[in-house]
């Protein structure tokens, strides 16, 4: 399975971009980048992915690197909300979601 | 998003009792549902996969006979925890793939908090 690297932690000021990274140095070409987030005691919540080019939704954008061996995902402006464990996970066709350690963001008002 | 719900949503049991908890893709049908686990401070791990009319694919050092998982239909999915002791007491979370999409999202429920003395 092709592994994901993020940092383990991270903090930002609320109503400021965040950027997360994710490294995937080793990403087969039908690999899809998932982002999910998991905010404490809740379930885990898909926020985006993506293949080749770079997504917009209305919770996050994700900027995927051209040579795909690294991504970020970006909240534009972060809120007390969005401090959560956030997850980028490959993902190829039927393959199991499988949950590294993640980077827990946390929000400082 | 699609919602998946589940029930109950934390639960106190005794220990060598049983305990249900239910999964449910509420606006698409789920062929493929899964159970993770995630104790304190701590991944979520999967435990198995489930496809509906079929029996359960568990991963490796996931005992079947005491996780028990029915998925009668394209709905709904159930974890039966058997003879519980307190070591079983984690947070459990169910997930549903949704098959209409490009890449097979899946969705998760808002987890289930078992708990056993």
């Amino acid at each position: 399975d092709a592994k994901t690297t993020q940092p383990n932690s991270m903090e930002s000021n609320e109503e400021e971009p965040v950027h997360l990274p994710c490294n995937h140095s080793t990403i087969s070409g039908t690999d899809y980048i998932h982002w999910y987030r998991q905010l404490p005691s809740q379930g885990p919540e898909y926020v985006i992915h993506g293949l080749t080019s770079n997504v917009n939704n209305r919770m996050a954008s994700l900027a995927i690197a051209e040579d795909r061996k690294s991504s970020t995902l970006i909240l534009h402006r972060a809120t007390l909300r969005d401090a959560a464990v956030y997850y980028c996970i490959l993902l190829r066709g039927n393959e199991k979601l499988t949950f590294g350690t993640g980077t827990r963001l946390t929000i400082i008002p | 998003g699609a919602v998946v719900s589940q029930h109950p949503s934390w639960v106190i049991c005794k220990s060598g009792t049983s305990v249900k908890i239910e999964c449910r893709s509420l606006d698409f049908q789920a062929t493929t549902m899964f159970w993770y686990r995630q104790f304190p401070k701590q991944s979520l791990m999967l435990m198995a996969t489930s496809n509906e009319g079929s029996k359960a694919t568990y991963e490796q050092g996931v005992e079947k006979d005491k996780f028990l998982i029915n998925h009668a239909s394209l709905t709904l999915s159930t974890l039966t925890v058997t003879s519980a002791h307190p070591e079983d007491s984690s947070f459990y979370i169910c997930s549903a793939r949704d098959p209409s999409g490009i890449s097979d999202t899946q969705y998760f429920g808002p987890g289930t908090r078992l708990t056993v003395l």
